[in-house]
């Protein structure tokens, strides 16, 4: 079974440029989740999707950040600008639940702000 | 709204010796309590929830947890380690299975041989 995949691994930007994470969760499973994980921390929700409805975005910093779900299949997490505290790992995970009860996450993607 | 707390950002044990990871949970209804593991350059994997009934889980590597409410706690113990155990490990928590995860900040799990 293919697990969640996540592109790119890393990338690397400057401060003020704008930058895109792609996802593709696991076929079938209607709720996807981009959360952010800064060194040192546990990863924090910044939103979840069911199917290609938001259901909790309200930690989402939306004068940066936005993510749609386009069909309710893979997804895109921007950032514009970026700042650096936004240096961070983006993991991706998605369910069959809404509840969340078994999250599969990707490998995530790993950005650096200078 | 619910928040865990994981005691030990880096807790080190030598290979055979009992594994203790500690977290206390914060929640206003029944919480569903889970624990995930993420080795080096991986995605984050379920090792363990509870969400209902027998408060003593089993999970996956020989670990297992149990939910004491009186203490709020949910800690994670194996009783012997391996060298293949090092590793973080976060403790998480959602509302009724209606809610995305809540995660801890961490705890970082080094084997000593």
């Amino acid at each position: 079974e293919a697990g969640v995949a996540q592109s790119p691994r890393y990338k690397i930007i400057e401060k003020r440029q704008s930058v895109a994470f792609w996802c593709n969760p696991i076929s079938g499973h209607a709720t996807l989740y981009w959360y952010q994980q800064i060194l040192g921390q546990g990863p924090k929700l910044l939103i979840q999707f069911q199917n290609n409805g938001v259901v909790d975005d309200s930690q989402l910093p939306k004068d940066r950040f936005s993510a749609e779900r386009l069909k309710g299949v893979d997804s895109t997490l921007k950032i514009q600008p970026a700042k650096l505290e936004d240096s961070a790992v983006y993991l991706c995970a998605s369910s069959l639940d809404r509840g969340g009860e078994k999250l599969f996450f990707g490998s995530g993607t790993q950005l650096s702000v200078l | 709204a619910q928040s865990v707390t994981q005691l030990g950002s880096h807790v080190s044990v030598s290979e055979g010796a009992l594994v203790l990871l500690r977290c206390n949970y914060s929640s206003s209804v029944p919480p569903y309590l889970f624990w995930y593991v993420q080795y080096p350059n991986q995605g984050l994997q379920l090792l363990l929830k509870y969400t209902t009934g027998a408060t003593l889980v089993k999970g996956i590597n020989g670990f297992e947890a149990e939910f004491k409410k009186s203490e709020t706690s949910f800690h994670l113990t194996k009783p012997s380690a391996h060298m293949s155990d090092a590793a973080e490990y976060f403790c998480a928590v959602s509302r009724t299975g209606r809610r995305a995860l809540t995660f801890g900040s961490g705890t970082r799990l080094q084997v000593q041989p």
